[in-house]
């Protein structure tokens, strides 16, 4: 079955800190990735995706994504994390043949200023 | 773009009652809509998935009896929990894929709406 695994449940940084969250997935077949961020109070929006191509993927706000098919990882990094940067992080994985997207548990990132 | 609406964001109701939660694309047209349910530090599991004018097809161990899944339009689903139970108490997120050539693979999640039942 498909799953997703998210190695940090919450990860504290200080501003300027450089940020790197785990995402492993297992599934067999061909994939679409993504990364979603829930700030305080608000509803999970779309910070980056991969379907294809270039494995390294940036996003919104300087955050990037690179997918290594090798090790089932789509990890999410940010050179320097800034305060606002405070939320919650949501892998996600969508196998193209069988249509849901899976979620991991999420990691919460807590940036002190 | 890709804005996705809830109502109500929050709704306390009796054990018993029925209660309708409504999801809304406010600038695209939905191919798709999802149904989500998220506990309290858990993930997001879903609960079902509509396509406009047809069955919702229901996950596995969600039951197509107690949470009613309409998708009227291109722009609309409602999710009616009926008969609702203090274990029905949670958090209801819908997300939506537009029919827009680069973005069908995508979902745009609404703000989610908590459902307290007493």
């Amino acid at each position: 079955a498909q799953s997703v695994s998210q190695h940090n449940h919450h990860v504290i940084l200080s501003e300027a800190a450089s940020l790197e969250l785990g995402c492993n997935y297992s599934y067999g077949g061909t994939v679409n990735l993504f990364w979603y961020v829930q700030y305080p109070g608000q509803h999970l929006q779309l910070l980056l995706k991969y379907f294809s191509g270039d494995p390294l993927v940036k996003g919104i706000k300087g955050f990037e994504a690179e997918f290594i098919k090798s090790k089932f990882s789509f990890n999410l990094r940010k050179p320097s994390v800034q305060w606002s940067d405070t939320a919650e992080y949501f892998c996600a994985v969508h196998g193209r043949s069988q249509g849901n997207l899976i979620f991991g548990k999420g990691t919460k990132l807590s940036v002190k200023p | 773009g890709a804005v996705v609406s809830q109502h109500p964001s929050w709704v306390i109701c009796k054990s018993g009652t029925s209660v309708k939660i409504e999801c809304r694309s406010l600038d695209f047209q939905a191919t798709t809509m999802f149904w989500y349910r998220q506990f309290p530090k858990q993930s997001l599991m879903l609960m079902a998935t509509s396509n406009e004018g047809s069955k919702a097809t229901y996950e596995q161990g969600v039951e197509k009896d107690k949470f009613l899944i309409n998708h009227a339009s291109l722009t609309l689903s409602t999710l009616t929990v009926t008969s609702a139970h203090p274990e029905d108490s949670s958090f209801y997120i819908c997300s939506a894929t537009a029919s827009i050539a680069g973005h069908t693979d995508t979902q745009y999640f609404g703000p989610g709406t908590r459902l307290t039942v007493l």
